[in-house]
């Protein structure tokens, strides 16, 4: 295993309701993302973060916050979920801006109704 | 900005049969890197192969390998005596610093 989990791996929520995804990495990496996925759009990126309290934002960022208490967790929030948040989200990790490529977290498949 | 675009939305090829993946790039960047990953059904985004912008060798790990043209800004995969297991979403990938720009993916069908 890549030592990156995502929780939960599917989710129905309400439209107007919060809804909070969380990743968890056992690597120590200090690079963690949130991406979305969906038909048509390949992977896009909600939020980054580069280190504990640091993060920033991606091309999608609107809707979602994010935070980052300890260096193994990174939550992604959705304020007052939509059906346009309805998608596919991937956690990944990088060592840093030199690594080669990311390790994926499995996915959580979440659904606004 | 930098964007990857994937031409192919669906491709098919018959079982042990070699079939290429195009992917093209944009970007303004000489410092990069390049990768393929798999997606299958399972939704697991697995690594396939990765290319240094500044090594012209292009890059191979089995039965996959890269046809890299810099200065057409062009990432193809090839896959060799294709298998089921190769059945999956394909996605090319750009990475300057610390951020991935991704195209729109590749379905590969694999036909018994």
């Amino acid at each position: 295993d890549a030592g990156i989990t995502q929780s939960p791996r599917h989710k129905v929520t309400e439209t107007g309701t919060p809804v909070t995804l969380r990743c968890h990495q056992t690597e120590n990496h200090r690079y963690m993302y949130w991406y979305r996925q969906d038909p048509g759009h390949g992977l896009r990126l909600i939020h980054y973060s580069y280190g504990v309290k640091d993060t920033d934002k991606g091309e999608v960022s609107d809707g979602y916050s994010v935070s980052r208490s300890k260096t193994e967790d990174f939550l992604l929030t959705l304020e007052s979920a939509t059906s346009s948040q309805t998608s596919v989200y991937f956690c990944a990790i990088s060592e840093g801006p030199r690594n080669y490529g990311y390790t994926f977290g499995s996915g959580t498949r979440l659904t606004v109704v | 900005a930098q964007t990857v675009t994937q031409s192919q939305p669906e491709m098919s090829v018959q079982e042990a049969e070699t079939v290429t993946l195009s992917c093209t790039y944009d970007t303004s960047e000489s410092d990069y890197y390049l990768f393929w990953y798999k997606q299958p059904p399972s939704r697991q985004m697995i690594l396939v192969i990765r290319q240094e912008a500044y090594k012209q060798q292009n890059a191979t790990e089995n039965r996959f390998s890269v046809n890299f043209q810099k200065a057409a800004k062009s990432f193809s995969l090839k896959i060799s005596d294709s298998q089921l297991g190769d059945a999956a979403m394909y996605f090319c990938a750009y990475r300057t610093g610390n951020q991935f720009y991704f195209g729109t993916g590749t379905s590969l069908t694999v036909i018994p």
